[in-house]
């Protein structure tokens, strides 16, 4: 329960596509669902964050959404390019004292733009 | 914006030997601070919670006596790989939050640490 399942593994895109990346979880009490991007090397950098009481979020190219009743949330890339080739995480978390909750990471999808 | 500094970047030490991993919270106070370990090509897998000052809390199948974390200080925690073997050798990342701020978990750089 509590899993959070991305996909796919994998994505190829030409440049100014859109890839969407999906994840779905169980655990009905996650309230904080954040998209991480990593490079080979590197820690993950926070993308963007949602919580459960909207349906979208935008910032830049990047948008979350999220479908509370079926437990999905999902990032879009808009007008990708070379440079968003990367490895991207969805996670998921509970509140519970403030913002201490344990983040649950999906599988990760490796994303390539080609030029 | 929060940063969050872990060093040594890079690792390698002879099997048998303990290393000790840095992460520190430069511009905020870390409550709460979690330990990672990544395999290529693999997510990111919680190895332990540790709130500053109390005892970390490990991750079912870690060995709390083979992976040591030491939260002495809210900008500080750290974590020592004893007798390291060639299967501890993966990436090792951090995370700091403070549950003041608001959501948000910010993430070290990494220690890639290769046992030889």
């Amino acid at each position: 329960q509590q899993q959070v399942k991305q996909s796919p593994q994998s994505l190829i895109v030409q440049k100014g596509g859109i890839p969407i990346i999906n994840c779905a979880y169980e655990n009905t009490a996650f309230d904080y669902f954040p998209w991480y991007q990593q490079f080979p090397g590197k820690g993950p950098a926070l993308l963007i964050a949602i919580r459960p009481d909207v349906s979208e979020k935008k910032e830049g190219r990047f948008t979350i959404s999220f479908n509370k009743s079926a437990k999905q949330f999902s990032l879009h890339i808009m007008d990708s390019q070379p440079g968003d080739s990367a490895t991207y995480f969805c996670a998921a978390s509970t509140e519970g004292s403030g913002n201490t909750g344990k983040l649950i990471f999906g599988q990760g999808t490796t994303l390539q733009v080609k030029p | 914006g929060a940063v969050v500094s872990q060093h040594p970047s890079r690792v390698i030490c002879k099997s048998g030997t303990s290393v000790k991993i840095e992460c520190r919270s430069l511009d905020f106070q870390a409550t709460t601070m979690f330990w990672y370990r990544q395999f290529p090509k693999q997510s990111l897998m919680l190895m332990a919670t540790s709130n500053e000052g109390s005892k970390a809390t490990y991750e079912q199948g870690v060995e709390k006596d083979k992976f040591l974390i030491n939260h002495a200080s809210l900008t500080l925690s750290t974590l020592t790989v004893t007798s390291a073997h060639p299967e501890d050798s993966s990436f090792y990342i951090c995370s700091a939050t403070n549950q003041d701020r608001g959501y948000g978990y910010t993430f070290g750089s990494g220690t890639r640490l290769t046992v030889v």
